[in-house]
């Protein structure tokens, strides 16, 4: 069964520094996402993209958050300057049309 | 603003037992119910999902009842096994949106 790949499953960066979290989405779908769960919590919705921008994002997706397809079959998010608070576990999702289908997540801890 | 409500926080049942996990929106544009079950250190997994022109799905053990009028829906787990214990959430999108509204998530506990 097709499947979202993420790397890495384990990231630990210290305050302010930049991190980069990697997705390889299932390969015909279209739209792509970037989820969050801070431990014990429930799954927010951080970013959507299609058709190589973004087609929506949450109030938590913030100018230190940025995504990128750069070439075609990644899909990356990037925080700027990490703060304590971005710990948490990050689920990228793809879709074709209303299944989505997430990755096992990357957790990113910020010390 | 909370979405989607979702009840209890967690659940403890006897092998064979038949949870019940209960979810509430607002959003009447609403129109895609997906219920994700989770085991730690896992992304979720689609379990079912129903849409409002129906009142239940079944799939194997697993059943979604929909009330359209009272804007909830339920899972119900036939026969529940050890291996269902995982954390389950319900969740909601809109046609044309992108995004999922979780809820809260429900820790299922399955004693053998």
């Amino acid at each position: 069964e097709p499947e979202v790949t993420q790397t890495p499953s384990h990231q630990v960066t210290q305050m302010g520094q930049e991190v980069i979290l990697r997705c390889v989405p299932i390969s015909n779908h279209l739209y792509f996402y970037w989820y969050r769960q801070i431990l014990g919590q429930k799954v927010e919705f951080l970013v959507s993209f299609y058709n190589n921008e973004i087609s929506e994002k949450s109030e938590i997706f913030d100018d230190q958050f940025s995504v990128e397809r750069p070439d075609g079959s990644n899909f990356t998010l990037k925080i700027r300057s990490t703060k304590l608070e971005d710990s948490a576990m990050y689920f990228c999702a793809s879709r074709e049309n209303y299944g989505y289908t997430f990755g096992s997540g990357t957790r990113l801890t910020v010390v | 603003q909370q979405q989607v409500k979702q009840s209890p926080q967690s659940l403890i049942v006897q092998k064979g037992g038949i949870p019940i996990i209960n979810c509430a929106y607002e959003n009447t544009a609403f129109d895609y119910f997906p219920w994700y079950q989770q085991f730690p250190g896992k992304g979720p997994a689609l379990l079912i999902a129903i849409r409002p022109d129906v009142s239940e799905k079944k799939e194997g053990r697993f059943t979604i009842s929909f009330n359209k009028s009272a804007k909830q829906f339920s899972l119900h787990i036939m026969d529940s096994q050890p291996g269902d214990s995982a954390t389950y959430f319900c969740a909601a999108s809109r046609a044309g949106a992108n995004n999922l509204f979780f809820g809260t998530g429900t820790r299922l506990t399955v004693i053998p």
